[in-house]
Parts: C-alpha cells; sequence; structure tokens
C-alpha cells in the first residue's frame, strides 16, 4: 500500500526552464509535505515543505504547491539550473503516536537538467 | 551548528554477521529516526527513538533493533545479517518526532552496507 506516489521516474528540462515535479498521497491523515533532493549514496538534504493549511510555500527557485481536495502536490523549480539534476523525493508525516518519527516516501523522480 | 553523522560511512559483511550502525543527532534534537533504502522498496521507516525510548517501529523483523543514549546519539543493530540487508541506511533527527509542532527531520549521509 503505497500512500506516497510519485508517477514519473524521471524528467528531463532544459536549463533555465521550469522542473514540475508530482506527487499524490492517500492517507488524509498526512498533514505536512516535505520535498527533499537527494545524491546518490548521500543522505537526503530537505528543500521545503509545506503544512496542510497552507496551499502555496515559496524559497527562493522552489515553491511547493498543495491541492489537499486532490491529494496532490508539486514542486516547482524557476529557473532550472544543471546543479538541480538529482533524485527528488516527496514525504509527508502525519500527527499521532503511531506516526512519531515517521516519514513516508514516494519513490522519488530523477530530475535532468541539460545545460 | 554540525549536521547528522552517522559512522561508518560503509561496510561490508557477510551472511550471519551482525552490524552496528551509529547516529549522533543535531545539537538539541531528541528524535532520531532510521530508514533503509533499497532500488527495490525506496525508502523505508525502520524505527524511531526519543529520551533512549523506542516510540515508532516500521514493518521490518526482529533482528533490526536499535537503542539511544542518554546524549541522544542512536545505533541500529542488524543481526544474522542476509543479502537482502544490503541497504543504504539514514538516520534523521527532529526536535521532538512528535509531528505536534511540524517538524523537519535532517538526513546524515548515511551508511552503505553490503551483505556477501
Amino acid at each position: 500500500d503505497q500512500q506516497v506516489k510519485q508517477n514519473s521516474p524521471s524528467l528531463s528540462v532544459q536549463e533555465g526552464r521550469i522542473s514540475i515535479l508530482n506527487c499524490d498521497y492517500t492517507n488524509s491523515m498526512f498533514d505536512y509535505f516535505l520535498w527533499y533532493k537527494k545524491y546518490p549514496a548521500e543522505g537526503p538534504t530537505f528543500l521545503i515543505s509545506i503544512s496542510s493549511i497552507k496551499d502555496k510555500n515559496e524559497d527562493g527557485r522552489f515553491t511547493v504547491f498543495l491541492n489537499k481536495s486532490a491529494k496532490h502536490l508539486s514542486l516547482h523549480i524557476v529557473p532550472s539550473q544543471p546543479g538541480d539534476s538529482a533524485v527528488y523525493f516527496c514525504a509527508a508525516s502525519a500527527k499521532g503516536s503511531t506516526s512519531y518519527g515517521k516519514l513516508t516516501f514516494g519513490q522519488g523522480t530523477i530530475l535532468t537538467v541539460h545545460p | 551548528k554540525a549536521g547528522v553523522t552517522q559512522t561508518p560511512r560503509y561496510l561490508i559483511k557477510t551472511r550471519g554477521q551482525q552490524v552496528t550502525l551509529s547516529c549522533s543527532p543535531i545539537s538539541g534534537h531528541r528524535s532520531v529516526s532510521w530508514y533503509q533504502q533499497t532500488p527495490g522498496q525506496g525508502l523505508q521507516f525502520l524505527f524511531e527513538y526519543f529520551s533512549e525510548t523506542q516510540r515508532n517501529k516500521g514493518n521490518f523483523p526482529g533482528r533490526f533493533s536499535g537503542r539511544q543514549f542518554s546524549n541522544s546519539r542512536s545505533e541500529m543493530n542488524v543481526s544474522t545479517l542476509e543479502l537482502g540487508d544490503s541497504a543504504l541506511y539514514l538516520c534523521a533527527s527532529s526536535l521532538t518526532g512528535t509531528g505536534a509542532v511540524q517538524e523537519t527531520q535532517y538526513f546524515g549521509p548515511g551508511t552503505r552496507l553490503l551483505v556477501l
């Protein structure tokens, strides 16, 4: 039962254009969503997050949008740079003792930004 | 502020052996979570510790265990290693891990375990 899904295994964009990475979830108890960037054999690096009470959060070139009714979130990177090439993971957390310290991750999307 | 550190970075073991991995959280963080990353299963939650107590556990066999010390440092142990335990093991820390305040988890670089 995959509660967080990233349906696009890979995405290729040109430098300077927009990258849009998508994520869907099924668990309505999730109330906090995060995006991480990861290089092979390294730990995930936190990028940006959004609370379920918001529908948008911006941080520099990164913007995350949340559509609660559709149980969908997306990460926009504008403009995309070659250094953004990595695997991007969507993750979600919920309140409650059964969720202490637990993030549920999507399968990841490999982003390649071509110069 | 120093980030999350994990030791060792790489390990090679043989089937049947046991292994202990170590994690030092960010200073002031009291919650430590462990994850396993494999190509087939992705990033999966192993367990979480807070104040030396395991508060949450993922769907892994009892061969996977852990502990936390009074300084919040944590170790995880895998006994009777199997080939399928080859993975990147990641540790993450956060302030309280309760989700009452929406907290970010910060990850260490991971320990790459290869079981032969």
